[in-house]
């Protein structure tokens, strides 16, 4: 159980255009899930926690007209790159919260995302 | 957000003991200490978390010092599968949801 699935799982594109990137959790519902990007040999970096039927709260430096963020369902979240460029290269993972399995927030992983701008 | 220490990396041989250490010594009372690994390529998967007491799962054990300003995550017999970048976070119960990822522990696995 607690499966959150990401697709796709790698993009290629063009300098300019926009990817979108869905984050679904499969077996439960998620209030909550959060997008994290993770450039190469560092740690995960949070940019926005998304909730269900609001708007996303950015972090400190993410650009939300840039990184546009859906979360219309409890199962569904998705994040856009508008007009992606080769610095928003990176590895793309949601998350989504389920209070039901355990007494404290655990967080459940998608795959990753594996963006590559040329 | 109360900040863990972790060694940046470990080795290991296959089939034994892994003793995984964390400090946190500025822990709250309400945080909640858990443990997340992510494999080469992937994202994090959870893997434990505790309070105060030791916790056994079917992956790993979680031992907390009486303390609590310090804990150590334990793979009883690594496999090779067990290579990964080991995170130690912190999470107070009262609706901070946020995950801080540090840099982590690298796990290597020596066949």
């Amino acid at each position: 159980g607690a499966v959150v699935s990401q697709h796709p799982s790698w993009v290629i594109c063009k300098s300019g255009t926009s990817v979108k990137i869905e984050c679904r959790s499969l077996d439960f519902q998620a209030t909550t899930m959060f997008w994290y990007r993770q450039f190469p040999k560092q740690s995960l970096m949070l940019m926005a926690t998304s909730n269900e039927g609001s708007k996303a709260t950015y972090e400190q430096g993410v650009e939300k007209d840039k990184f546009l963020i859906n979360h219309a369902s409890l199962t569904l979240s998705t994040l856009t790159v508008t007009s992606a460029h080769p610095e928003d290269s990176s590895f793309y993972i949601c998350s989504a919260l389920d209070w039901g399995r355990a007494s404290t927030d655990t967080q459940y992983f998608g795959p990753g995302t594996r963006l590559t701008v040329l | 957000d109360a900040k863990t220490t972790q060694p940046n990396s470990m080795e290991s041989n296959e089939e034994e003991p892994v003793h995984l250490p964390c400090n946190h010594s500025t822990i709250s009372g309400t945080d909640y200490i858990h443990w997340y690994r992510q494999l080469p390529s992937q994202g994090p998967e959870y893997v434990i978390h505790g309070l105060t007491s030791n916790v056994n799962n079917r992956m790993a054990s979680l031992a907390i010092a009486e303390d609590r300003k310090s804990s150590t995550l334990i793979l009883h017999r690594a496999t090779l599968r067990d290579a990964a970048v080991y995170y130690c976070i912190l999470i107070n119960n009262f609706g901070n949801e946020k995950l801080t990822f540090g840099t982590g522990t690298r796990l290597t696995i020596i066949p």
